[in-house]
């Protein structure tokens, strides 16, 4: 079993709909978690931490479920402009994993 | 602009070649990453930094590749006896560590520097 894990996708929504993506890992020591977008051939960039009691960005909810060890996305009212590559992020002591990430693609 | 900056950008070389890449972090952070990302796949950590002092290496790291971090600033990565395998974007990213009284590990990447080796 992979460390981390992300369906790769693509996933294809209309403008306007609403997404979820998780990510599942499997040392359950791990500590922290994240959220990073990148756009092709770009660097990643922080989209948002996640908590354990749950955190909330405007149409972004993150979400860590320690029980089942897995976190997730939600993004609400999809943009065209949230088309990109997202990341999951799990760090546990002195290791940093990242998913191979879920594209989305957001449709007019 | 105070973001993580790499240099260079781009590098073409040829097989058998050594490379250095430069990274210089966020002024105020003292954690600093390597990572090495292909295309279709996430970031693979590679190696970091606190301060001047390497705490972790992945065993992606042969001993081809070194980086240094001397005075707790800027860092480089080389590689050594270049390989087309190696052909990949080299990210680096850098963390503060502390934020007050919390410690975190939100890391904030530089561009990268695409490396082709032909």
């Amino acid at each position: 079993r992979k460390e981390v894990e992300q369906d790769p996708g693509p996933f294809n929504v209309p403008e306007g709909a609403t997404v979820a993506f998780n990510c599942t890992y499997s040392n359950s020591a791990s500590q922290s978690f994240f959220w990073y977008r990148q756009d092709c051939r770009k660097e990643p960039k922080l989209l948002m931490s996640v908590y354990s009691s749950g955190n909330e960005d405007g149409r972004f909810t993150a979400q860590l479920n320690r029980a089942s060890q897995y976190i997730s996305l939600l993004i609400r009212d999809s943009k065209l402009s949230d088309s990109a590559t997202y990341l999951c992020v799990v760090i546990g002591y002195q290791k940093v994993t990242f998913g191979t990430g879920t594209k989305l693609q957001v449709i007019p | 602009d105070t973001g993580v900056s790499q240099d260079p950008r781009h590098k073409i070389t040829k097989r058998g070649q050594n490379v250095t890449f430069r990274c210089d972090p966020i002024s105020e952070h003292n954690r600093l990453y390597w990572y090495r990302q292909t295309l279709g796949q996430g970031p693979e950590f590679l190696t970091y930094f606190q301060n001047e002092a390497q705490l972790e290496k992945s065993r992606l790291l042969s001993d081809r590749f070194s980086a240094e971090r001397p005075k707790g600033s800027f860092s480089t990565l080389e590689i050594q006896r270049t390989e087309q395998g190696d052909s990949a974007m080299y990210l680096c990213a850098s963390s503060p560590w502390t934020s007050g009284s919390r410690t975190t590990y939100e890391q904030y990447f530089g561009p990268g520097t695409r490396l082709t080796v032909t």
